[in-house]
């Protein structure tokens, strides 16, 4: 166990809808990062947040976006769904906001989208 | 785009064998990380290797490092049939104001009992 917390865990939905998926990063740590992993693309990098700012963009579609709370935890919302943006969601979490850290996974969200 | 690239993308091999697995990596890198993927679940953090460090050890893994090369190993000895996941390098350059990771393709490791 990471210490990261995601929900839902799976998620189903249909094309043109909008879904929030969860984070709670480890105690302490002060950045969060999402990731999207499908078959096609692999793992690749969405965006980063640290201690409520945004730090770092991927290859993140207009239709997505994230925000990290003052509680720390953050939200990814996904919008007007395609087909192919069916894929396992995860979050990672990290002390540091730079290339020093561990990031830590959670157990990811996995969204089909119908 | 994924930067790194894993060698072999499959390998099966008997239980008490090592296990070896290759990732290179195209850009400077601040770090370079491990990481083990249960099918269909979470990503399990392994190891993280400096880009000053050449070799590492954590219990059964060898991570070795050659930036000259842009390479990175990771040796895993004495397998065991729980050793069963697809395995990872990830690539951490430092940005502006932040970080990402840059996952390679995965190496899916059976270890047959």
């Amino acid at each position: 166990d990471s210490g990261v917390t995601q929900t839902p865990k799976h998620l189903i939905t249909a094309t043109g809808q909008r879904v929030t998926l969860r984070c709670s990063p480890r105690s302490g740590d002060l950045s969060v990062y999402w990731y999207q992993q499908s078959l096609d693309q692999g793992l690749q990098f969405l965006i980063q947040y640290y201690n409520g700012e945004e730090r770092a963009k991927g290859n993140i579609l207009e239709r997505f976006s994230a925000q990290q709370f003052p509680d720390l935890h953050s939200e990814l919302n996904l919008s007007s769904l395609e087909l192919g943006d069916s894929a396992l969601y995860f979050c990672a979490s990290s002390f540091s906001p730079r290339a020093r850290d561990t990031q830590y996974f959670g157990p990811g969200t996995r969204l089909t989208v119908l | 785009s994924q930067q790194g690239e894993e060698d072999p993308q499959a390998l099966s091999i008997q239980e008490g064998e090592n296990a070896t697995m290759n990732c290179s990596y195209k850009t400077s890198i601040n770090n370079l990380q491990w990481y083990r993927q249960n099918s269909g679940r979470g990503l399990v953090h392994l190891i993280l290797i400096r880009s000053n460090e050449r070799e590492k050890h954590s219990g059964r893994l060898r991570v070795t490092l050659d930036t000259s090369k842009k390479s990175s190993s990771l040796l895993i000895t004495a397998s065991r049939a729980a050793d069963t996941a697809s395995y990872f390098c990830a690539t951490d350059a430092e940005e502006t104001s932040g970080s990402r990771l840059t996952f390679g393709e995965g190496t899916q490791l059976t270890v047959n009992p």
